[in-house]
């Protein structure tokens, strides 16, 4: 099984609303990842977790607040978003196996701030 | 520059046919992985195939297989016997080095493929 769930599959918000996304796996996997991609781009990696803790953060503006409250679960918090923070929101899992390390993605969320 | 490049925005093949969509890749590492990733209308990311810099054979999953040319730099997906539902954009990504921190992914622009009757 190579699942990753990503809740809700469409968000629409105001600029003035806090929301959350989730994203969840049972893979065993130990690093979790959020991409963002608009539309006819390739997704731009956002977050890293290792083992629970953020190891990487592609300097992504404060808005954007990502949480792992555990090995299998994924959180990013959105607060004061802007309209070109509309796009599709990915999250994915891997193993951390070197340079054959497989990421698997979800089915992502399509964020419309408005 | 560019570590994936893929120069073709969009493809063209007929259902059954075969068709080869186009990656070559920068890098001075002699560690590393090359993916595949298909994305339909959708949304969702699917894994297709993977191959190490050290294999020396091609990768095959299936009807897709990774035409790797090391010396190249290029690491072409085959996929055989197209069906509608190959219709999707094709991404070609690579991962660099052999730490066990985990991996962060360049993917190219790319491949918009169209599979008519």
């Amino acid at each position: 099984d190579t699942e990753v769930t990503q809740t809700p599959k469409h968000l629409v918000m105001g600029m003035t609303n806090k929301k959350s996304l989730k994203c969840e796996q049972h893979m065993g996997h130990r690093a979790m990842y959020w991409y963002k991609q608009k539309a006819k781009k390739p997704p731009e990696l956002m977050f890293v977790y290792s083992y629970e803790k953020l190891s990487i953060n592609e300097s992504v503006p404060s808005r954007f607040s990502p949480e792992c409250p555990n090995s299998s679960l994924l959180n990013l918090h959105l607060h004061a978003l802007q309209p070109e923070d509309s796009a599709l929101y990915l999250c994915a899992s891997s193993q951390e196996a070197g340079h054959a390390d497989i990421q698997y993605f979800g089915a992502g969320t399509r964020l419309s701030v408005l | 520059a560019q570590k994936i490049t893929q120069t073709q925005p969009g493809m063209f093949v007929q259902e059954k046919e075969a068709v080869t969509l186009d990656c070559t890749y920068d890098t001075s590492d002699q560690s590393y992985g090359l993916f595949w990733y298909k994305q339909p209308s959708s949304g969702e990311m699917i894994f297709l195939i993977y191959q190490g810099s050290y294999d020396e054979q091609n990768a095959t999953e299936g009807r897709y297989s990774l035409n790797f040319q090391k010396a190249r730099k290029s690491a072409n997906l085959v996929i055989s016997a197209s069906q509608l539902g190959d219709s999707a954009m094709y991404f070609c990504a690579m991962r660099e080095g052999n730490t066990g921190t985990a991996s962060k992914l360049t993917f190219g622009t790319g491949t918009r493929l169209q599979v008519t009757l």
